[in-house]
C-alpha cells in the first residue's frame, strides 16, 4: 500500500522567510502527486499537481514544487511567505497508471506565519 | 452550483443513531469521492462512485457505513448505529472524469455524543 509521510507537522515562520515543507511517498512506480491547502474556515483547494513533465511544478500564489524520483519526494516551496499562507497543507498521492486511482493524503503540515 | 456542496455543515447526534450526509458535486462531474478526516490527520478514502456505481468501497470502515448516488450526481453518505469514534469531518470530492484534479466540498462535521 502507498503512504505520505509529511515530516514537519507545524511550522513557524515570519514574513518574508523561505518555506519549505517535505513530502515522501512509498510507492516505488509511476505517481501523480498533489499539493492542496486548507485556509482557516476554508475548504480544500488544489495548490499545485505532477503528472508528469518538467519536475519543477509552479503552482498558485508563488508556490512551487519539485519532484525527485530518486528521492520519492515533492517538496512545496514558496520564496518568500506572507501572512495569508497561514493554513495547513496536505501531500497526496495516486498511482500514475490511468484511470482511478486512489488518493492517499499525508497528515498535513500546518504552517503559521507571523506578521 | 459553483463548487461542491455538502449539507449539513455540523451534525450532532447520539450514540447508536443513524445519520445522512449529502453530497451535491460540481455539475458535470462524473466521479465522486468520500474522505473521513480525524483531528489531526489527512483525509482518508471511503468511496468513489463513478456514475451511480461505487466503484470502489474499500475505505469504508465497517458495514455501518453505506453511500449511494442514484442518479449519478447527489450521494448521501449513511452511517447506521453511530459510535463516538465515528465523530470527524466527513468530506466529498468530484472529478470531471476519473483520474482528474478533484474538487472538495466544505465537509459536514459529525459529533457523536
Amino acid at each position: 500500500a502507498q503512504s505520505v509521510s509529511q515530516h514537519n507537522h507545524h511550522v513557524i515562520l515570519s514574513e518574508a522567510a523561505s518555506l519549505e515543507l517535505g513530502c515522501n511517498y512509498s510507492y516505488g512506480g509511476t505517481v501523480n502527486l498533489f499539493w492542496y491547502v486548507q485556509y482557516p474556515g476554508q475548504h480544500l483547494q488544489l495548490l499545485l499537481k505532477y503528472f508528469s513533465g518538467d519536475p519543477l511544478v509552479k503552482g498558485i500564489k508563488g508556490f512551487e514544487a519539485e519532484f525527485i524520483k530518486s528521492k520519492f519526494s515533492f517538496n512545496l516551496r514558496k520564496p518568500s511567505v506572507q501572512w495569508s499562507d497561514t493554513a495547513e497543507y496536505f501531500c497526496a498521492v495516486t498511482r500514475g497508471s490511468g484511470g482511478y486511482q486512489k488518493v492517499t493524503f499525508g497528515i498535513g503540515t500546518k504552517l503559521q506565519v507571523i506578521p | 452550483g459553483a463548487g461542491v456542496s455538502q449539507t449539513p455543515s455540523n451534525k450532532v447526534t447520539e450514540k447508536g443513531k443513524y445519520v445522512e450526509l449529502r453530497c451535491d458535486p460540481i455539475s458535470g462531474h462524473t466521479a465522486l469521492y468520500w474522505y473521513r478526516q480525524s483531528l489531526g490527520q489527512g483525509p482518508e478514502f471511503l468511496i468513489y462512485f463513478q456514475g451511480t456505481g461505487a466503484a470502489d468501497d474499500s475505505g469504508l470502515p465497517n458495514d455501518r457505513f453505506f453511500a449511494v448516488r442514484p442518479e449519478g450526481s447527489v450521494s448521501t453518505l449513511k452511517i447506521q448505529r453511530t459510535e463516538r469514534g465515528d465523530s470527524a469531518v466527513y468530506l466529498c470530492a468530484s472529478s470531471l472524469v476519473t483520474g482528474e484534479t478533484q474538487y472538495f466540498g466544505p465537509g459536514t462535521r459529525l459529533l457523536v455524543l
